[in-house]
């Protein structure tokens, strides 16, 4: 598919973690790296994690990124009510020759 | 830090032309790549094209045949141009720097958006 999967929400409590999926294809996941980004609205869209796993720069260790076979993954532990917001994924897609994102998911740290 | 800003008019009418600048501050426009991205309202981003700094461009088939983007390294600024707009083109539209690791290309910095409308 050429367009890429999340779950439309998450919510967790502070301290605990959450992780968050992202669904693609054989064009797009299965053979490109993923990043991810967080978005608060009426904001400027933030860089979290480029190339499956790598932290851009001022990300705290507590996100981590991962990717296997058509599904990536975001990973935020000892979570603060500051994460909130929207999180989305997005590759490479050799079909469109141009990069697509995923839907977003919206964590709420309750 | 580098900055971003997205300019332009934010209501238009259907068959105009839709122009954004996006200004640059904080570091030089070359080197990098530049992009413009979308989202209309409730649904998600939308890649529209991106801009190397020698003027070599990349965009969305679904768009292409309506789209100009340039850069201009002496005000340090890119645009896009989009013809014959409909409401379908009615978005928050983002420019964004972005930079190649490995075979995807990264949106690094994003300016906070510029709301376009489209009336019929």
């Amino acid at each position: 598919q050429s367009e890429l999967t999340q779950p439309p929400s998450a919510s967790t409590t502070p301290g605990q973690s959450v992780t968050i999926s992202c669904f693609g294809g054989s064009s797009n996941v299965a053979t490109n790296a993923v990043n991810w980004y967080r978005h608060l609205p009426g904001t400027a869209p933030e860089l979290l994690i480029y190339r499956d796993g790598q932290r851009a720069s001022g990300v705290p260790d507590r996100f981590s990124g991962s990717r296997s076979g058509t599904s990536a993954s975001l990973a935020i532990r000892g979570l603060q009510s500051g994460d909130e917001g929207d999180y989305f994924c997005a590759t490479w897609d050799d079909i469109l020759n141009g990069p697509v994102f995923g839907g977003g998911t919206k964590l709420t740290v309750l | 830090q580098v900055q971003l800003q997205e300019s332009g008019p934010e209501l238009l009418k259907a068959s105009e032309t839709l122009s954004l600048t996006c200004s640059v501050s904080g570091d030089s426009i070359g080197l990098y790549y530049w992009g413009w991205i979308r989202q209309p309202a409730g649904k998600r981003l939308e890649w529209i094209g991106h801009i190397y700094m020698n003027g070599r461009t990349n965009y969305n088939p679904s768009l292409n045949s309506r789209v100009t983007m340039s850069v201009d390294t002496s005000k340090n600024d890119f645009s896009l141009r989009l013809t014959s707009v409909t409401a379908a083109d009615t978005a928050v539209y983002f420019c964004a720097r972005a930079r190649w690791f490995g075979e995807s290309l990264s949106f690094v910095n994003w300016g906070p958006g510029a709301r376009v409308t489209v009336s019929s």
